[in-house]
């Protein structure tokens, strides 16, 4: 139980266009979703927090306007990359909190976006 | 500010040998500990958590941590390693909705 998977699991993109990555829990329901960036050999960074119907907390220095992320239902949460650049070349991996148990966090797989 | 420490970035020990991962953690209050593994490439492997109770946590693979209030440290130990931990570990701690990772330590293991 309680897996969360992405999709896609790669993406390549040319330089400003936008790309969506979603991420869903498929077996219980997620109130809260949270977006995470790993650079290479770096760790992980949170860059925001979403809850299910309602707009989502960032992280200082992460850009809303350009990392758009949508928790339309308790099942699924979206990260559009708008207008992307090379720097945003990176390992995108989402999380989901299971409701009513905040001890609990589980991760997806990840996805690796290239901007050419 | 609340923080997650690992002082080690890498570390090579030898197959069969015994290991410790060190972790520190700055928070207010006690937050939830985590151990996550990950090989290159892939995403995160929960190894094992410490919510409360007994300060020993047994995990997957072998591992288990020790967490220790007076040195707000949750380090993880291995007694005998194999070629295939080789991999990145991350410490993470949970504090309500916030969860931050460690810097990671990257493991060797020599044959």
């Amino acid at each position: 139980g309680a897996v969360v998977s992405q999709h896609p699991s790669r993406v390549i993109c040319k330089s400003g266009t936008s790309v969506k990555i979603e991420c869903r829990s498929l077996d219980f329901q997620a109130t809260t979703m949270f977006w995470y960036r790993q650079f290479p050999k770096q760790s992980l960074m949170l860059m925001a927090t979403s809850n299910e119907g309602s707009k989502a907390t960032y992280e200082q220095g992460v850009e809303k306007d350009k990392f758009l992320i949508n928790h339309a239902s308790l099942t699924l949460s979206t990260l559009t990359v708008t207008s992307a650049h090379p720097e945003d070349s990176s390992f995108y991996i989402c999380s989901a909190g299971l409701a009513g148990v905040p001890s609990e966090q589980y991760f997806g797989p990840g996805t690796r976006l290239t901007v050419t | 500010a609340q923080s997650v420490t690992q002082p080690d970035i890498h570390i090579t020990v030898s197959e069969g040998a015994s290991l410790e991962l060190r972790c520190n953690y700055s928070y207010g209050a006690t937050p939830y500990l985590f151990w996550y593994v990950q090989s290159p490439g892939q995403g995160l492997q929960l190894l094992l958590k410490y919510f409360s109770g007994d300060t020993l946590v047994q995990g997957i693979k072998g591992f288990e941590a020790e967490f220790k209030r007076s040195q707000s440290s949750f380090n993880l130990r291995k007694p005998s390693v194999h070629w295939s931990d080789a991999a990145e570990y991350f410490c993470a701690a949970k504090n309500n909705n916030d969860m931050r990772f460690g810097a990671g330590t990257r493991l060797t293991v020599k044959p």
